[in-house]
């Protein structure tokens, strides 16, 4: 398809286990975005990537959270040793304007860790 | 920290009303967008406004900029039962460098 995609969609993980979710941007975006959402909020930033160089990943809540995009497309973002507080929305979005301009969302990531 | 305020944060409405939401902020933004969003999806972009003061209209839904751009709204004329949704909106400025900042959303019910 056209748009942003995002596997996979649900993930339930036991605390303490690592998670890789990934993101497939629309052909050609520079940018990449990734996003938390929490239930009832608005999404919050957490990383930007600019090609394969990441500029920004000023919303990371720790150090267990490390995305990558090595070769400028697909994105993985991973966080490792799960805990409660990480259940959330991960939402990727793409967009076709270097550093900013609109982005394009993907249908995001559920991940419920128990 | 969500520097963007929206309201009401809920809205249930009969069809065919009108209705407004709100979008407040202390901050400047060099541009705002509203977005979408439906249950188990990500959000859709439905227009960004940048200049203070600006309108624009997408069939039944008008937007507008505040003159100082720190504010914005969002009023649907006539709502309808596909209107149904959660709406955001998200600025971006100079101290948020590539991020969006999302308000919280107004979470919007139009029954038949």
């Amino acid at each position: 398809g056209a748009g942003v995609s995002q596997s996979p969609r649900y993930k339930v993980a036991k605390r303490g286990q690592d998670v890789a979710l990934r993101c497939d941007p629309i052909s050609g975006h520079v940018s990449l975005f990734w996003y938390q959402q929490a239930l009832g909020q608005g999404p919050e930033f957490l990383t930007y990537f600019q090609n394969e160089a990441q500029l920004d990943k000023s919303g990371l809540p720790s150090d267990r959270f490390f995305a990558e995009r090595p070769e400028g497309s697909v994105s993985t973002l991973k966080i490792q040793r799960t805990q409660q507080e990480d259940s959330a929305v991960y939402l990727c979005a793409s967009g076709n304007r270097a550093g900013g301009g609109e982005q394009y969302f993907g249908p995001g990531t559920r991940l419920t860790v128990t | 920290t969500q520097l963007l305020e929206q309201s009401p944060q809920f809205l249930s409405i009969q069809e065919g009303e009108n209705l407004t939401v709100y979008c407040n902020s202390s901050s400047v933004f060099s541009s705002l967008q509203w977005y979408r969003q439906e249950p188990g999806e990500g959000p859709v972009l439905l227009v960004t406004v940048v200049t203070g003061g600006e309108v624009k209209k997408l069939k039944r839904l008008t937007f507008q900029f505040g003159d100082a751009r720190k504010d914005s709204s969002l009023h649907i004329t006539a709502a309808q039962p596909g209107d149904t949704g959660l709406y955001l909106c998200a600025g971006a400025n100079s101290n948020s460098g590539y991020a969006l900042n999302f308000g919280k959303g107004t979470s919007l019910l139009v029954t038949p």
